[in-house]
């Protein structure tokens, strides 16, 4: 099976920071790449889809890029409701592994 | 509008059984593949397993930690999916979600996602 690695596990950010969040996939995945962003007590939240595609209604501070085994998804300001945990998603051919989530803080 | 609404869930013994169900609304469900995704306090996102349309013979694949325990059924008159839940374990616990891959994105992430239910194993 595919393994998708995620780094940092956590970093704490000040508003206004640019932040950068990386995941790795064992083998290439194309751009079959997801992210999701996981606030406390709620619902996952698609933001990124097919590696660099911005989800309907998601702020356009939010951008994915890469293709093949490395991915990045960059807030390019971050704001106080960003505070989060942000997982990627290979999504092509089963089982559709997360990441081991980014924990994002406000320093 | 798309909606996935949950129920079911709560506390179980180890080795214990528990089936959550998640209906459907706002759009073709018969046709939809439908996915279970768990969220566990340590261990992030999971996927659990999933469920194709009629189209496959209702083919289902489940994740590894899942595997020969879960088991993933729907009943496209009811517009419903359930997670039969079976020798449960304490690394079990998470709260659980139904979701599918989302029709405004070419099927290219999961979305919606229904509420949630929390599953506890604990004796």
């Amino acid at each position: 099976d595919i393994q998708m690695t995620q780094s940092p596990s956590s970093l704490s950010a000040s508003v206004g920071d640019r932040v950068t969040i990386t995941c790795r996939a064992s083998q290439d995945i194309s751009n079959f790449l997801a992210w999701y962003q996981v606030k406390a007590g709620q619902v996952p939240k698609l933001l990124i889809y097919s590696a660099d595609a911005l989800h309907s209604g998601v702020p356009s501070r939010f951008s994915g890029s890469g293709s093949g085994t490395e991915f990045t998804l960059t807030i390019s300001s971050l704001q106080s409701e960003d505070v989060a945990t942000y997982y990627c998603q290979k999504f092509t051919g089963t089982p559709l592994t997360f990441g081991g989530g980014t924990k994002v803080e406000l320093k | 509008e798309v909606q996935l609404v949950q129920s079911g869930g709560g506390l179980v013994q180890p080795g214990g059984s528990l089936k959550l169900s998640c209906a459907a609304s706002g759009f073709t469900f018969s046709g939809a593949a439908m996915h279970w995704v768990r969220l566990g306090s340590g261990n992030g996102l999971e996927w659990v397993g999933r469920i194709g349309n009629k189209a496959i013979n209702y083919a289902t694949t489940y994740g590894e930690s899942t595997k020969g325990r879960f088991i993933i059924s729907r009943d496209d008159s009811k517009s419903t999916t359930y997670l039969e839940m079976n020798n449960l374990k304490i690394e079990d616990t998470a709260v659980y979600y139904c979701t599918r891959p989302g029709i405004t994105v070419s099927g290219l992430g999961f979305d919606p996602w229904g509420q949630g239910t929390l599953v506890i194993v604990s004796s």
